[in-house]
């Protein structure tokens, strides 16, 4: 089974700042990676895909991130945040169902918080 | 409208009563699936299920049941609540086979008292 790791709990940044949300995940096979944000009270919302091709990634609201095979890692990237990206994020990976089909299986969120 | 929908949005429930939370999608998604997001450990598996009458297990599945007769609906049933099964509930749905990520609902956030 898959396992994914998010080191960082907390992450606090000035506005306008660059930011960088770890993720690193635990195998090496073929895999597919995704990024989620939740905002307060609500649910979670697909920020990025990762299924092959380009390692680089771009996602909505400025988010990218890259794909590294040989560090099996999926590190979420942001040139400039604003106040409105203060949230919590999920690194994903898949994994596959006994019955065909997969699952998503999260890391333990990493608390965004931009300040002015 | 179309999108996935769960209720009640909050409930708040006896230790050893049995509560129901709803999920409902109208995309003819055949996967469905429940998780609990706790502190600390990010979001977990419950349930899932491939199909109308196909269910399994998750990661963490004791005291929990579930059903679905509908490809639409997907309630997740704690049958004897504990305080230990306070949480914020998430139901999602993915299309079959392709890994598109999935769609969530709004949450349930259950309170056992």
């Amino acid at each position: 089974a898959q396992s994914v790791t998010q080191l960082d709990s907390q992450v606090p940044v000035f506005e306008e700042a660059p930011v960088e949300l770890r993720c690193n995940y635990s195998s090496s096979v073929s895999v597919y990676l995704f990024w989620y944000v939740q905002y307060p009270n609500q649910g979670l919302q697909l920020l990025l895909k990762y299924l092959s091709g380009s390692t680089l990634v771009k996602g909505i609201n400025g988010f990218e991130a890259e794909f590294n095979k040989s560090q099996t890692s999926f590190h979420l990237r942001k040139p400039s945040v604003h106040i409105s990206d203060t949230a919590e994020y999920f690194c994903a990976v898949s994994d596959q169902l006994t019955g065909g089909g997969n699952k998503l299986t999260f890391g333990t969120g990493t608390q965004l918080k931009v300040e002015l | 409208d179309a999108g996935i929908t769960q209720s009640p949005r909050y409930k708040i429930t006896e230790t050893g009563r049995q509560v129901t939370l709803m999920c409902h999608q109208t995309w003819s998604h055949s996967y469905m699936f429940w998780y609990r997001q706790d502190l600390g450990h990010g979001l977990r598996l419950i349930y899932y299920s491939a199909a109308a009458d196909i269910t399994d297990k998750g990661e963490v599945p004791d005291g929990y049941v579930v059903s679905r007769s509908k490809t639409e609906n997907f309630p997740l049933t704690l049958e004897s609540a504990t305080r230990s099964q306070t949480s914020v509930y998430f139901c999602a749905s993915s299309e079959t086979q392709v890994p598109y990520g999935y769609t969530f609902g709004s949450g349930t956030r259950l309170t056992v008292v």
